[in-house]
């Protein structure tokens, strides 16, 4: 059973840059897509953006555009999301969420889009 | 811009029925939104519930069910328990890889 292990909680200046790991424990997922997902205190879910297995194809939703990049290492298997430029509103816990295919892009005949498994979370805390 | 609509609170009594639905402001939703549903308790990681409109994840009880009503996803529970007592959220498919989430749905059961 593959379990999303992420890097640990990080306090950030505003201005500066975070980044935040995920890795599979007990397999690899170098074939399937990650998305990052991120919840600020007290607030919903955000889906800020993902990066598809096989081609490392990435997508980011519009608000993120130019401040966040997300990466990957193919062995081991090791995503990272990188943000820049923090701001306060910027603090929450960040997951990263396995698809159960090689990508979050979902057709009438692919259906393995889905987000089936969840890191840990990595708190980050923006505050000067 | 576009924004996915939950009520934001629901109460239901146990071994009642309840629909949560997830609406989007620019529009029906359809199954071609790939509709999925998660369900969060405080300090937990969300667990997928139902993915693709209707389809339960593994291991999900079959007193989840997902369908479109109206306009709009639905999430129903039926027999609900106690400990179904969560948060719930849906996510919609918008397009050119990027997916959106509702504001999401505290659900009470008492």
């Amino acid at each position: 059973q593959v379990q999303l292990v992420q890097s640990g909680a990080e306090v950030k200046n505003p201005g500066s840059s975070v980044k935040v790991s995920c890795k599979a424990s007990g397999g690899t997922f170098s074939t399937n897509a990650i998305s990052w997902v991120r919840q600020a205190p007290g607030q919903g879910l955000e889906w800020m953006g993902g990066i598809t297995g096989m081609f490392g194809t990435t997508n980011y939703a519009q608000k993120f555009q130019g401040r966040l990049t997300i990466t990957a290492d193919g062995f081991p298997s090791t995503v990272y999301m990188e943000l820049s430029s923090l701001r306060s509103e910027d603090s929450a816990v960040y997951y990263c969420a396995r698809s159960l295919g090689y990508s979050y892009v979902p057709s009438p005949n692919y259906h393995d889009y889905y987000m089936d498994a969840w890191g840990t979370g990595t708190t980050v805390t923006v505050s000067s | 811009q576009t924004v996915v609509t939950q009520e934001p609170s629901f109460s239901v009594s146990p071994g009642g029925t309840v629909t949560l639905t997830c609406g989007l402001s620019s529009g029906p939703v359809s199954t071609n939104s790939y509709p999925s549903w998660f369900q969060q308790t405080p300090g937990q990681a969300p667990r997928t519930l139902i993915y693709s409109t209707n389809t339960r994840s593994s291991g999900v009880p079959d007193r989840f069910s997902g369908s479109i009503v109206g306009n709009k996803a639905a999430l129903t529970i039926t027999g609900a328990q106690a400990d179904d007592e969560s948060d719930y959220y849906c996510v919609l498919y918008m397009g050119s890889g990027i997916w959106l989430f509702g504001g999401g749905t505290k659900l009470s059961v008492l």
